[in-house]
């Protein structure tokens, strides 16, 4: 199986920096997504690593590090719209089919 | 713009009736998936599609069924719909290929069965 653990919630300031981590037990899988989830709405795709390390993106980076089954997700510069979900999926190595962890909700405050 | 959409965007339904959900693509992607959502969790997979004649199990498929009618369509049916069906459902499609094959979502059905 692809156990995925995330926290549940998480609340920070408008502007700052969150991490968003992710932890996971799995036998293989070729890349690891993140992505953003408005209550109500579709979610879109932020970040996807395959290799260990960290890939950037504007305002948001994603880290990877296979050995230690952990990602993270980086938010920097919070804007009020960053408060959603954020979901980890991973993406097995029967490719495209990919299992989702809960996600965690992240609430801006002024 | 290419686009993933689903119909009916929300449905209300009465315990035991068939249900079918729609989906079509015009990204021109090959795989198709159905997912659901339940309130504070993430999204389980309920079947997926690599091509008009490839149809899998995910996770969840006891008490549904889908069809892929060509390569832009994807529907999901509920035989015998029960309350605990309630759910948001998405369809997602995605590129071929082994790495880098984000999914692309629709708004989502919400569906409630009495």
């Amino acid at each position: 199986g692809q156990n995925i653990d995330q926290p549940t919630e998480m609340t920070a300031t408008e502007g700052a920096i969150v991490q968003i981590n992710c932890t996971y037990q799995t036998s293989g899988f070729n890349g690891l997504f993140w992505y953003q989830q408005h209550a109500g709405e579709a979610p879109t795709f932020l970040s996807y690593n395959v290799l260990d390390g960290l890939e950037e993106k504007g305002r948001f980076s994603s880290f990877l590090s296979r050995s230690k089954g952990y990602s993270y997700l980086l938010l920097k510069e919070l804007q009020m719209k960053d408060s959603a979900s954020y979901l980890c999926a991973l993406i097995g190595t029967n490719a495209g089919k990919s299992t989702f962890g809960d996600g965690t909700t992240l609430t801006v405050k002024p | 713009d290419a686009d993933v959409t689903q119909t009916p965007r929300n449905r209300i339904t009465k315990t035991g009736k068939r249900i079918m959900l729609e989906c079509s693509q015009t990204k021109g992607h090959d795989r198709m998936y159905w997912y659901r959502q339940d309130p504070g969790l993430g999204l389980r997979l309920i079947y997926y599609s690599f091509d008009v004649k490839d149809i899998n199990k995910g996770e969840i498929s006891d008490g549904y069924s889908v069809s892929r009618q060509a390569q832009a369509k994807f529907s999901l049916s509920l035989e015998s719909a029960i309350p605990n069906q309630t759910a948001l459902y998405f369809c997602a499609t995605s590129v071929a290929g082994p790495t880098h094959n984000e999914q692309f979502f629709g708004p989502g059905t919400r569906l409630t069965v009495l």
